[in-house]
């Protein structure tokens, strides 16, 4: 799998949107893009993916630049409740994930 | 039940002793996967289970950690001898089928071992 780069922490006020940026200037053609989260002592939960075209969910919205050599995951409206370690991963074929240290979201009111 | 369950959520041995823990996924999805979170660090991957092949056991640290998937459904991962070194929060996680899909986690096993 490529490697991914994400900032280590980051805040964002309640109610604003949140960007969080990811690169993967390694990825190959057959690789997706995806955004998990981990709420403090909880399992990690699936957000989104996607392989080329930008997409939305009722979680949160993902841009891949058109070289996908980077993305952006966007919460449009941030609450506490999003308050999470947020991993990029990229993936093929192949079945593994591989979970960096992601970045620390920390949403203040 | 609706999601991965696990088992027992906590766990506190004693160096030397074996442990057993236990994964429920989600019904019908073949897909069975145990990481490792060490305190304040990323998910480690363990091993895999897809179907009836064999499992990719690349990620055990050691020839003490051992997992079993009977009947395609439940799974347990079991750590002889434990070491303090082994205490972590272990995850299953389980997916439909090989491919794209998403992977449902549950909430993990806290190990400590004294």
């Amino acid at each position: 799998d490529a490697k991914t780069t994400q900032p280590t922490s980051m805040d964002c006020a309640e109610g604003r949107a949140a960007n969080l940026p990811c690169n993967h200037s390694t990825i190959s053609g057959n690789e997706y893009v995806y955004w998990y989260r981990q709420i403090h002592s909880q399992g990690p939960q699936y957000i989104i993916h996607g392989l080329k075209n930008n997409e939305t969910n009722e979680m949160a919205s993902l841009i891949i630049t058109e070289d996908r050599k980077s993305s952006t995951l966007i919460l449009p409206h941030a609450t506490l409740r999003d308050t999470a370690v947020y991993y990029c991963i990229v993936r093929g074929d192949d079945y593994k994930l591989s979970f960096g240290a992601g970045t620390t979201v920390t949403v203040r009111a | 039940g609706a999601g991965v369950s696990q088992s027992p959520s906590n766990k506190v041995t004693e160096k030397g002793k074996d442990v057993e823990l236990r994964c429920d996924p989600i019904s019908g999805h073949t897909a069975l996967y145990w990481y490792r979170q060490s305190l304040g660090q990323g998910l480690e991957f363990l091993i895999y289970f897809q179907g009836n092949s064999a499992p990719d056991k690349s990620g055990l640290p050691s020839d003490r950690f051992s997992a079993e998937r009977t009947g395609g459904s439940v799974s347990t991962l079991t750590i002889q001898r434990t070491q303090q070194e082994d205490s972590a929060v272990y995850l299953c996680a389980s997916r439909r089928s090989f491919g794209t899909g998403e992977l449902f986690f549950g909430e993990g096993s806290r190990l400590t071992v004294l």
